[in-house]
Order: C-alpha cells, then structure tokens, then sequence
C-alpha cells in the first residue's frame, strides 16, 4: 500500500500570506495525485487532480507542483475561506487508492 | 450538472449489516469510464477508500475489508448500493459516496453519519 505523508500536521498563517503544504509518496506515483479542501462538517472539496491541473471554478491562488514523489499545494494568498484541512490522495493502483492524514491550515 | 446523495440508517448495532444507497443523477451508471466510490471518514480522522463500481463486471474493494464489503449498482435507478456486513464500533464514520471519473472524486455527496453501538 502506497502511504501518503503529510507535513506539517498544522500550518499557522496568517491572511494574505502564502502557504505550501507537501505530500510526498512512499513510492512513485508518477502524476496519479489530488488535493481535496474540507471545511468543517462538510464533503471534501477536489482541488486539484493529474498534481497540477486545478478543477474548474477553484481560484488560480491554489496551484499544485510535484518533484518526484514530493508534491506541494500552495495557495499563494490565504483568504478566509481557505482556512481548512487538506488532503492529498494518490490513485496510482487500485487496490487501494490512499490518502494523508491530512494538514489543518489555521489562523495565525 | 452531477450530484449524489447517500442514504441509510443513522445508528446500527455491532453485529448487523449496514447498507447504504447512493443515488446519482446528471450521468448513468454504466457510462464508460465513470466510476461510484464509497468513502467513509471517522470523526477526526483522514477519509478512506472503501469501495468502487464501475459496472456489473467492474468492482473493486479495499482489501483490509474485502470480506465484509459487496457493492453493486442498479442502474434502473441509478443507484449504488454498498453493504458492509459484522460492523463493529470501528464501522463508525461518515460514509461519502463519490464519482470518480478517473482516481480523484470529482463530486461528493454531502454524506452520512453512521453510529455503531455494541
């Protein structure tokens, strides 16, 4: 099983500043990565899919970059709305597709 | 315009089988290519995968729930329907279903809580 980690666990920053969240693969997983946005009780949002095209209506600020089996998202400006948690998932094979545990954006 | 919705018991007992209903609507099940996924996600903790349809011919599980896990759709009603048998309080989560056009979850319904009590 491919495990995904996630760092930091939490990022404290405050608006209008940039943010890079990383990923990275326990093994190649070529470009098969998504990025998801969850508020609070809500569905996991998909952000980014292919680990750089970004879904159609997410704002340009969130962009998503890979470096080998390192993957970043980077929301360039944090506005509000963007204070979250994050998950990356991997979908190389099946069986399983996997996620991260996930990083918590917050106010700093 | 594509939306799913979840359905099913709120609460089950440990032991029981839990079976739960995605209905879908904007694309028929069926469709090459477009796959259903169920997701569940436990309170606090990161979702996991559990279980994809694509067709009769095409379904795939998880592994570390295989023997529990059936999914199957109907697609005179556009539904997929995931059952999970012996739940425990483990089983407790908020299960999503999902389309899944190609590994990532484009659309998600809003979910559903199920509670497992022993």
């Amino acid at each position: 099983e491919i495990v995904l980690t996630q760092s930091p666990a939490i990022l404290s920053v405050s608006p209008g500043e940039r943010a890079s969240l990383s990923c990275r693969a326990s093994q190649s997983i070529a470009s098969n990565l998504a990025w998801y946005q969850q508020m609070p009780g809500q569905a996991p949002r998909l952000l980014i899919y292919g680990a750089v095209t970004r879904v159609t209506g997410i704002p340009a600020r969130f962009s998503g970059s890979e470096s080998g089996t390192e993957f970043t998202l980077t929301i360039s400006s944090l506005q509000s709305e963007d204070f979250a948690v994050y998950y990356c998932q991997q979908y190389l094979n099946w069986p399983p597709w996997t996620f991260g545990q996930g990083t918590r954006v917050e106010i700093k | 315009q594509i939306t799913l919705k979840e359905s099913g018991p709120a609460a089950v007992k440990a032991s029981e089988t839990l079976t739960l209903t995605c209905s879908v609507s904007g694309f028929s099940l069926g469709d090459s290519g477009r796959g259903v996924g169920w997701i569940r996600q436990a309170p606090g903790k990161a979702p996991e995968w559990l279980a994809l349809y694509f067709r009769d011919n095409d379904r795939r599980y998880t592994p570390s729930l295989r023997r529990r896990l059936t999914i199957y759709g109907d697609t005179s009603k556009n539904e997929v329907v995931l059952r999970l048998v012996n739940v425990d309080p483990g089983d407790t989560a908020t299960y999503y279903c999902t389309y899944t056009p190609g590994g990532w979850s484009y659309n998600w319904g809003p979910g559903t809580l199920v509670t497992v009590s022993s």
